[in-house]
């Protein structure tokens, strides 16, 4: 069964705007990654935070994590075309492998 | 630095039929990761080795589905027989993290996305 479930499932915005998207999971973690994986290729690193981390920055992105009510939400701000993709939260358990979620597919209109 | 190399890209083969994905991870990491992934959903793990042993192959369908990883570099995942069920991009992943922690960041392959008919 998937740790992590991205919300929403899809989401459509303007060039310029920002993109928020969130992860739920259920069991305690060490740290959260997100994926960027464009049509048709490899999933993408974004950036990692790990469970005693509440926010964190990378570039146009934003990361909080809230452990207590076991959730994640990725923030793109002024959106481009190229941010065209679907993002996947991935959580570590503490078991050796990393647990991807659904994914939210992101849409940037030009 | 050269990325997660795997061919083929695209493979299409009948059910009952056998096929066989090739990977090399990223020179150095020894932790290297097979997953599935559906359309429309996120990558399941199938097997992680750490260097040419198997760490983790709970979610393996072991009755047709097998994985080798010689002398700790490049890996190869098969599947004898295929089912329509496994239509999926197969993808590789590598990690520098020691012991297989999964507290570090994976670099994942292009994918072969296999069609089964």
């Amino acid at each position: 069964s998937q740790q992590g479930e991205e919300d929403p499932q899809a989401l459509s915005i303007q060039e310029g705007e920002n993109a928020t998207m969130n992860c739920s999971y259920k069991t305690s973690i060490n740290n959260l990654q997100w994926y960027r994986q464009n049509s048709g290729r490899g999933l993408v690193h974004l950036i990692l935070i790990r469970s005693n981390e509440r926010e964190k920055h990378s570039g146009r992105l934003r990361v909080t994590l809230d452990t207590s009510k076991k959730s994640s939400s990725l923030l793109i701000t002024a959106s481009r075309a190229a941010d065209t993709a679907s993002y996947f939260c991935a959580t570590d358990t503490g078991r050796r492998a990393l647990t991807f979620g659904s994914g939210t597919r992101l849409q940037v209109q030009p | 630095e050269a990325g997660v190399a795997q061919s083929p890209r695209y493979k299409i083969i009948e059910k009952r039929q056998s096929v066989a994905f090739w990977c090399n991870p990223i020179s150095g990491h020894a932790t290297l990761y097979w997953y599935q992934q559906i359309l429309g959903q996120g990558p399941k793990l199938l097997i992680q080795f750490q260097n040419n042993g198997v760490v983790d192959d709970s979610q393996l369908p072991k009755d047709r589905f097998s994985a080798e990883r010689l002398k700790g570099v490049d890996s190869t995942l098969k599947i004898q027989p295929a089912k329509l069920e496994d239509s999926a991009v197969y993808l590789c992943a590598s990690s520098s993290a020691p012991r297989g922690r999964a507290s570090y960041e994976q670099y994942f392959g292009p994918g072969t996305r296999l069609t089964v008919t």
